[in-house]
């Protein structure tokens, strides 16, 4: 069974441009999650969608941030402009549904992304 | 709001010996569920090991084992026998058992094993 696709693996943009990231999730897995993981740090969740639907944003800067998952398949993450703070790797996650049994998250193996 | 912290940036260990890396945790929930994740250089994040706070044995997994004190709220990881191939940053994490199944993560251990 493949795992979770991301791509691509390393992204390194200048400031002020925009950037975006592509998330294949698991077969069958209705829930997707985009991770933020800054340098020595452990991931944050910016925002998990239930299907097509974005059900907890709440961490996701909204004024530069963007994501989208047409048809609750791929995922696509968005920054425009980028800023140097952006600088880390974005991690996707997808689990088969998001309480009880079936609800362990799988993860993909990150973008890191530079900003110069 | 949980919080999940690592106190040790980083250890060391000689191949085949054991070494704990520690955890804590704050909650104010009575069921919940408890992590360690493995991150190697490649960055793929690897479920190592799962607690049920419902359950009191201690999970294993080969060579991984935790310590699970729930009134201390503390979630060791024990590696016996370590290997080159266990060097990575180690990441304890909380998940309610509510609905919404947001992880919470420590800020990660490095773990660097000596041959």
């Amino acid at each position: 069974e493949a795992g979770v696709v991301q791509s691509p693996r390393y992204k390194i943009i200048e400031k002020k441009q925009p950037v975006a990231f592509w998330c294949n999730p698991i077969s069958g897995h209705n829930t997707l999650y985009w991770y933020l993981q800054n340098l020595g740090q452990g991931p944050e969740l910016l925002i998990r969608y239930e299907n097509e639907e974005a059900v907890d944003d709440s961490q996701l800067p909204k004024d530069r941030f963007s994501a989208e998952r047409l048809k609750g398949v791929d995922s696509t993450l968005k920054i425009q402009p980028a800023e140097l703070g952006d600088s880390a790797v974005y991690l996707c996650a997808s689990s088969l549904r998001s309480f009880g049994d079936g609800a362990e998250q799988f993860f993909g193996p990150g973008t890191r992304l530079t900003v110069l | 709001a949980q919080t999940v912290t690592q106190s040790q940036p980083e250890m060391s260990v000689q191949e085949a010996e054991t070494v704990t890396l520690s955890c804590t945790y704050d909650t104010s929930e009575s069921d919940y569920y408890l992590f360690w994740y493995k991150q190697p250089p490649s960055r793929q994040m690897i479920l190592v090991i799962r607690q049920e706070a419902y359950k009191q044995q201690n999970a294993t997994e080969n060579r991984f084992s935790v310590n699970f004190q729930k009134a201390a709220k503390s979630f060791s990881l024990k590696i016996s026998d370590s290997q080159l191939g266990d060097a990575a940053m180690y990441f304890c994490a909380y998940r309610t058992m509510e609905y919404g199944n947001k992880l919470v993560f420590g800020a990660g251990t490095i773990l660097r094993v000596k041959s």
